[in-house]
């Protein structure tokens, strides 16, 4: 069975433009999350999305984006990137909700860099 | 808001020698999964904890989830060069998945 793959891998962008990440969820997994993670931090939740639905989001500005399609596959997007958005964006599918006893699987992650 | 606190942010042992990081919950939470990172790598899930006073163990790992369900515990014996990397904890509270910030372990030369 593939695991979680994510395109692209590495990105380079300059402050102002935007950006889309996709992940595509292990087969039959119904849920993507989306997490930054910068160094020394922890894993920042974004948002899950479930049945093409956002269930959960954290406290990010609304320049971070996503959605879901009918297959599974998610996107994220970020506009008017700024510099503290250069991180490593990882995705994670699950049969179910996260926050249902589902266990996570992780994508090997899109690091963001922003000039 | 609700957080979950790990400890230590970092711990420095010698091959060999034993590790332990503890998360706590400032409120109840319904379960707990353990990921572990390895540098360079992505999360990768341990173990999940359900229940009240339950203990898990994988080989050396020990995993313990408190009576209050408010605090766990990962406990690794004999550390070794395997063993290196960031284990997170992530607990579910009211339909919010909260993650701990890591203990990163690092094996002394």
């Amino acid at each position: 069975k593939a695991g979680v793959t994510q395109t692209p891998r590495y990105l380079i962008k300059t402050r102002g433009q935007q950006v889309t990440l996709s992940c595509s969820p292990i087969s039959g997994h119904r849920s993507v999350s989306w997490y930054q993670q910068t160094p020394g931090q922890g894993l920042q939740f974004l948002f899950e999305y479930f049945s093409e639905t956002q269930r959960n989001k954290g406290n990010f500005p609304g320049r971070f984006s996503g959605r879901q399609f009918s297959n599974s596959r998610s996107e994220m997007n970020v506009s008017t990137l700024e510099l503290g958005d250069s991180a490593l964006y990882l995705c994670a599918s699950s049969l179910g909700l996260a926050t249902s006893y589902n266990e996570q699987f992780f994508g090997p992650g899109t690091r963001l860099t922003v000039l | 808001g609700q957080q979950v606190m790990q400890i230590p942010q970092y711990q420095h042992v010698q091959e060999g020698e034993d590790f332990t990081t503890y998360c706590n919950s400032s409120t109840t939470l319904s379960n707990i999964q353990w990921y572990k990172q390895r540098p360079g790598g992505h999360p990768v899930f341990l173990i999940q904890l359900v229940k009240s006073g339950e203990v898990k163990k994988q080989k050396r790992l020990t995993f313990q989830f408190g009576e209050a369900k408010k605090n766990s515990s990962l406990h690794i014996t004999a550390t070794q060069t395997t063993d290196v990397g960031t284990y997170f904890c992530a607990g579910n509270s009211n339909y919010q998945l909260i993650w701990g910030a890591g203990t990163k372990l690092i094996i002394k030369p």
